[in-house]
């Protein structure tokens, strides 16, 4: 059965540092999501890309966030000076419509720890 | 801004009963979806059941099925026949139903554990 595959699983980052987290989305999906939970809290949406732009993204996703899709089967998410707020399970996944009017599927998670 | 709100934090049930997760919601749309989704110990979340919000019928799948009050903003999941394999956290989720809109609002999730 097709999945999303998230790697790392762990990324332990010093504070200030770039980390980048790749995502495999479904191969015949067209849409794309990263989320995050911070431990104990709600899991957050991040930022939706379709057709190689943004299509979505929330407050949390500021500059210091950015996503790329490299070469048609990567998709990743890049904080480039990581804070210790950052801290969180870092969830992709991807589906073939528009949310709403499918089922998406989501990974495994990163979970990033910033020291 | 739309909320959700998962006011039970743990949960557990004997194996073979019956439980309920609750959920409410709030939103100003009148047009959206909500969604069950289950996260096992160390696995995907993975989808357990949408129902959308123009249709009154519940929607069921299997043993899952909810209790869908739109005027009350209130999505609550049954989970029928409990089983091992259903430990996990659940969440309740919301979505507009607009063209090209893809925010999806979570709650925090209710952990469940069946016990034999």
């Amino acid at each position: 059965e097709p999945e999303v595959t998230q790697t790392p699983s762990h990324q332990v980052t010093q504070m200030g540092q770039e980390v980048i987290l790749r995502c495999v989305p479904i191969s015949n999906h067209l849409y794309f999501y990263w989320y995050r939970q911070i431990l104990g809290q709600k899991v957050e949406f991040l930022v939706s890309f379709y057709n190689n732009e943004i299509s979505e993204k929330s407050e949390i996703f500021d500059d210091q966030f950015s996503v790329e899709r490299p070469d048609g089967s990567n998709f990743t998410l890049k904080i480039r000076s990581t804070k210790l707020e950052d801290s969180a399970m870092y969830f992709c996944a991807s589906s073939d419509r528009e949310w709403a009017n499918t089922e998406a599927f989501f990974g495994q998670g990163t979970r990033l720890t910033v020291v | 801004a739309q909320t959700v709100t998962q006011s039970q934090p743990e949960m557990s049930v004997q194996e073979a009963e019956t439980v309920t997760l609750s959920c409410t919601y709030d939103t100003s749309e009148s047009n959206y979806y909500l969604f069950w989704y289950k996260q096992p110990p160390s696995r995907q979340m993975i989808l357990v059941i949408r129902q959308e919000a123009y249709k009154q019928q519940n929607a069921t799948e299997n043993r899952f099925s909810v209790n869908f009050q739109k005027a009350a903003k209130s999505f609550s999941l049954k989970i029928s026949d409990s089983q091992l394999g259903d430990t996990a956290m659940y969440f309740c989720a919301f979505t507009r139903n607009s063209g090209g809109y893809q925010k999806v609002t979570f709650g925090i999730g209710t952990k469940l554990q069946v016990i034999p």
